[in-house]
């Protein structure tokens, strides 16, 4: 299928290493913080979330990791295999009830 | 189905000519949301649904876009006079329950996305 950007950043990793993929949103008063993982040609599929409460979250080969003093976000894929490579997308909900915000995305590319 | 379904998967109109982008949701989820994703960009919030409550319309870029969703679960989106502009992939999903509310379980307001439709305006 097509990519879904041409122009996004993108990180390079040997397989097997951990791929740190970053995100920094500008809303204080961001209380819900997620990540997805989307690959050519199909839809955005949810991997992790994170409630503002919480500085670390821990999933199978994943973390999301919550600096709110710098208002920055991590997702950390330990032990990089070639299906992670994809575009990530972070997304936060801003305030009261309303619909998350993505970011515009980085592009994993893992090298066997 | 197991999933959201979007039709159709590719639409190519020409300039000036209405199309209709349907989305069918994960059955029971009361929420529904269309995004739109262009090129070298993010995906960006077009207008959702929450049961019977009256749409959040706030993210349609122009009043050619308008969306309905019929009986609680099918979604159309409906793009009049479409511009060259309005190329992109155009992404429905959708959530058991609507943007997380405070103390809820966030697994309930997780957005489950089809696979899009790609509309090419030339």
């Amino acid at each position: 299928g097509e990519s879904v950007g041409l122009h996004l950043p993108t990180l390079s990793v040997q397989e097997g290493d951990n791929s740190i993929i970053n995100c920094a949103y500008s809303n204080s008063a961001s209380d819900y913080f997620i990540w997805y993982k989307q690959e050519s040609g199909k839809g955005p599929q949810f991997i992790i979330d994170i409630r503002s409460n919480m500085d670390k979250r821990q999933g199978q080969r994943v973390t999301v990791l919550l600096n709110k003093t710098v208002k920055h976000l991590s997702l950390q894929i330990a032990a990089t295999q070639p299906g992670d490579s994809a575009v990530y997308f972070c997304a936060e909900r801003r305030w009261g009830n309303t619909p998350l915000v993505f970011g515009k995305g980085t592009r994993l590319s893992v090298i066997a | 189905g197991a999933g959201v379904s979007q039709s159709p998967s590719n639409k190519v109109t020409e300039k000036g000519k209405d199309v209709e982008l349907r989305c069918d949701p994960i059955s029971g989820h009361t929420a529904l949301y269309w995004y739109r994703q262009s090129l070298g960009q993010g995906l960006e919030f077009l207008i959702y649904f929450q049961g019977n409550s009256a749409p959040d319309k706030s993210g349609l870029p122009s009043d050619r876009f308008s969306a309905e969703r019929t009986g609680g679960s099918v979604s159309t989106l409906t793009i009049q006079r479409t511009q060259q502009e309005d190329s992109a992939v155009y992404l429905c999903a959708s959530s058991l329950q609507g943007p997380l509310l405070a103390g809820g379980e966030s697994g309930a307001n997780v957005l489950t996305f089809g696979a899009g439709s790609r509309l090419t305006v030339l």
